[in-house]
């Protein structure tokens, strides 16, 4: 009964590759997010939905696509995949944009 | 502005001694005031959190002060044990309170 999980824990491609992580939570929240977190362990906010509506998008790329099918899942989707996107990428959600975060396991994605 | 500072950016107890990591922030609408562990390989977790209309929050062997005037928060953590390792964040809301914003990290290393 896993409250935030994220696939697939790890992800290993080629530069120029489009690769997708999906995410899914049960805890009935109405906000989820996407971080980023580098080598150096800075986190920072790329996304955040609220209801499945795009509240918050900071300046991210936009090789980077975001989809909320419902309000349980948001799906990260990257084109074009470049040397620098290589960190780990934390779903999170919220219950309001201000509430605990409950964050998923994380996805390494290492670029080639 | 965003921008949300701590210090020391690592350090080093031995164990049974305290513990204390501050976060400087710059929006000074910011009412939310929460502290992040994030152990080795794992997720970042909630672990003590405080509103603005509270000086002071203590739970266990962790506190948490916060002064408004001076925009600084503070963790506090007494008698220090080995699993107290981990990286602390400091996450208080910006952008007029609509987001969280993680510092930039304290590696706390508890020595025997």
């Amino acid at each position: 009964d896993t409250a935030v999980s994220q696939t697939p824990k790890y992800l290993v491609t080629q530069m120029g590759n489009d690769k997708s992580i999906k995410c899914e939570q049960n805890l009935g929240h109405d906000t989820m997010y996407w971080y980023k977190q580098d080598s150096k362990k800075f986190l920072k906010i790329m996304f955040s939905y609220n209801n499945k509506e795009l509240i918050i998008n900071e300046t991210v790329p936009n090789r980077f696509s975001p989809k909320s099918p419902d309000k349980a899942h948001l799906n990260l989707h990257i084109n074009s995949l470049e040397l620098g996107d290589s960190a780990v990428y934390f779903c999170a959600s919220s219950q309001g944009n201000t509430g605990e975060l409950f964050f998923g396991e994380g996805s390494r994605l290492t670029v080639l | 502005g965003e921008n949300v500072e701590q210090h020391p950016s690592t350090l080093s107890v031995q164990e049974g001694d305290s513990a204390v990591i501050k976060c400087t922030y710059s929006d000074s609408a910011s009412n939310y005031f929460p502290w992040y562990k994030q152990e080795l390989g794992k997720r970042p977790q909630l672990i003590i959190d405080i509103r603005s209309n509270v000086g002071e929050k203590k739970d266990q062997r962790i506190a948490v002060t916060l002064n408004k005037t001076a925009k600084h928060f503070s963790l506090h953590i007494t008698e220090t044990q080995p699993e107290d390792s981990a990286v602390y964040f400091c996450a208080p809301t910006t952008g007029g309170g609509n987001k969280l914003t993680f510092g930039t990290g304290t590696q706390l290393k508890v020595e025997l």
